[in-house]
């Protein structure tokens, strides 16, 4: 049973590019969160996602980001006009309900960097 | 609001040597509580959580935890640490009920295992 996926796992922007991370969830996983991590830090929720709705957004910076989760395909999360200070690493987790005490089970990351 | 603390950036240990990592948190609901290791360039895996019941909680490669209510605590503990443990640990925790599930994690901190 694979776990997360992620990719790509090392992606390099220059300023201004876009960049698009990819998670695919476990299988039989409906639900998908978003936490970016800077250097030094923990990580930071960013967002979360079940098929094809977005439920709790308030980790996303209110512009260029953007994340969806089609109802075929992987989830998706968008930075429009990256910048430096959007290096970091990018981690996608997902489990099978809702609920707080199902485990959310993590990829292994895409570590993004802005040059 | 939910916030995660721990107090201790690095811990530096002898192998064999027993360890403790802090982690205290502040919420105004229940919440549920877990630890995550991640070891360099990986995602994060799950040591361990408390839901409910005993305080005392075991989990993966000899690591166990107690929640404690009254301090607001849930330090992990080895009796006994190797080379391999060297790693990242992360304590976090998520709201009871409801579909706020996003898990809010500390700072991170690096344990270090030395012969």
């Amino acid at each position: 049973n694979a776990g997360v996926m992620q990719n790509p796992r090392h992606l390099v922007r220059r300023r201004g590019q876009e960049a698009r991370l990819r998670c695919s969830p476990m299988k039989g996983h409906s639900h998908v969160y978003w936490y970016r991590q800077l250097p030094e830090e923990g990580l930071k929720f960013m967002v979360y996602l079940q098929k094809e709705n977005i439920i709790d957004e308030s980790g996303m910076p209110k512009e260029r980001f953007s994340a969806e989760f089609p109802k075929e395909g992987p989830s998706i999360l968008r930075i429009q006009q990256v910048v430096r200070g959007d290096s970091a690493a990018y981690f996608c987790a997902s489990s099978p309900g809702a609920s707080s005490f199902y485990e959310q089970y993590f990829g292994p990351g895409t570590r993004l960097t802005v040059t | 609001a939910q916030s995660v603390t721990q107090l201790d950036s690095q811990v530096p240990v002898f192998e064999e040597a027993p360890v403790e990592l802090r982690c205290n948190y502040s919420s105004s609901v229940s919440v549920y509580l877990f630890w995550y290791v991640q070891y360099p360039n990986q995602g994060l895996q799950l040591l361990l959580k408390y839901l409910s019941g005993s305080t005392l909680v075991k989990g993966i490669n000899g690591f166990e935890a107690e929640f404690n209510k009254s301090q607001t605590s849930f330090h992990l503990r080895k009796p006994s640490v190797h080379i391999s443990d060297t790693a990242e640990y992360f304590c976090a925790v998520s709201d009871r009920g409801g579909t706020a599930s996003k898990l809010t994690f500390g700072t991170g901190t690096r344990l270090q295992v030395t012969l």
